[in-house]
């Protein structure tokens, strides 16, 4: 599965669009995107996931670039609720059980 | 659907000691894997299964033994426990094929002194 980057830490006003970034220049054809949040020590929570178009739910939106070498995952309207890690996983969909976790991304929403 | 359910939700263990950490599905998905955690890091994964009879290693699989005997349950067996194995553990589960998400358990928060 290919390997991700991602900003150690992102601060977001509540009530404002967080948009957290994430690249993976090395994404294969078959590789999707996926987004997972941790809140405190909680298990990780599966948000939304894309192969090349852009993704909505209810939770949040995913871009994902045209060369598919970055995405941007989108939560529309923080709120306080929304502290959390933040992490971006590129992996075939046949991979589900041995998804790569690095280090995500901190995202603290502040009022 | 209960989903994922760990059992313990926390334990301490003296260094030496065994034990085995349940995992239970109740949503017939053929994977299931275990992760660790340590303070401020990422998951890292331990040992997975595709499928009752199946099981393979991951990234850090020394010290831990699981099996499969069915779909429902995926235990993880500390032999012989270590202070470096101070961590907290966390079982997932999914469909194996489709692009489907993991579904993770709360986690089963372990010391060993």
């Amino acid at each position: 599965d290919a390997k991700t980057t991602q900003p150690t830490s992102m601060d977001c006003a509540e009530g404002r669009a967080a948009n957290l970034p994430c690249n993976h220049s090395t994404i294969s054809g078959n590789e999707y995107v996926y987004w997972y949040r941790q809140i405190h020590s909680q298990g990780p929570q599966y948000i939304i996931h894309g192969l090349k178009n852009n993704e909505t739910n209810e939770m949040a939106s995913l871009i994902i670039t045209e060369d598919r070498k970055s995405s941007t995952l989108i939560l529309p309207h923080a709120t306080l609720r929304d502290t959390a890690v933040y992490y971006c996983i590129v992996r075939v969909s046949t991979n589900a059980g041995k998804s790569t976790f690095g280090d995500g991304t901190t995202l603290t929403v502040k009022p | 659907n209960a989903g994922v359910t760990q059992t313990p939700k926390f334990q301490v263990l003296k260094t030496g000691q065994s034990m085995t950490l349940q995992c239970a599905q109740d949503m017939n998905h053929e994977y299931m894997s275990w992760y660790r955690q340590d303070p401020g890091m990422g998951l890292r994964l331990i040992h997975y299964s595709v499928g009752a009879g199946i099981t393979d290693q991951g990234e850090v699989p020394n010290g831990y033994n699981v099996s499969r005997s069915t779909t429902e349950d995926f235990p993880l067996r500390l032999l012989s426990a270590a202070p470096s194995q101070t961590s907290v553990y966390f079982c997932a589960s999914s469909y194996r094929t489709g692009p489907h998400e993991q579904y993770f358990g709360p986690g089963t928060r372990l010391t060993v002194t």
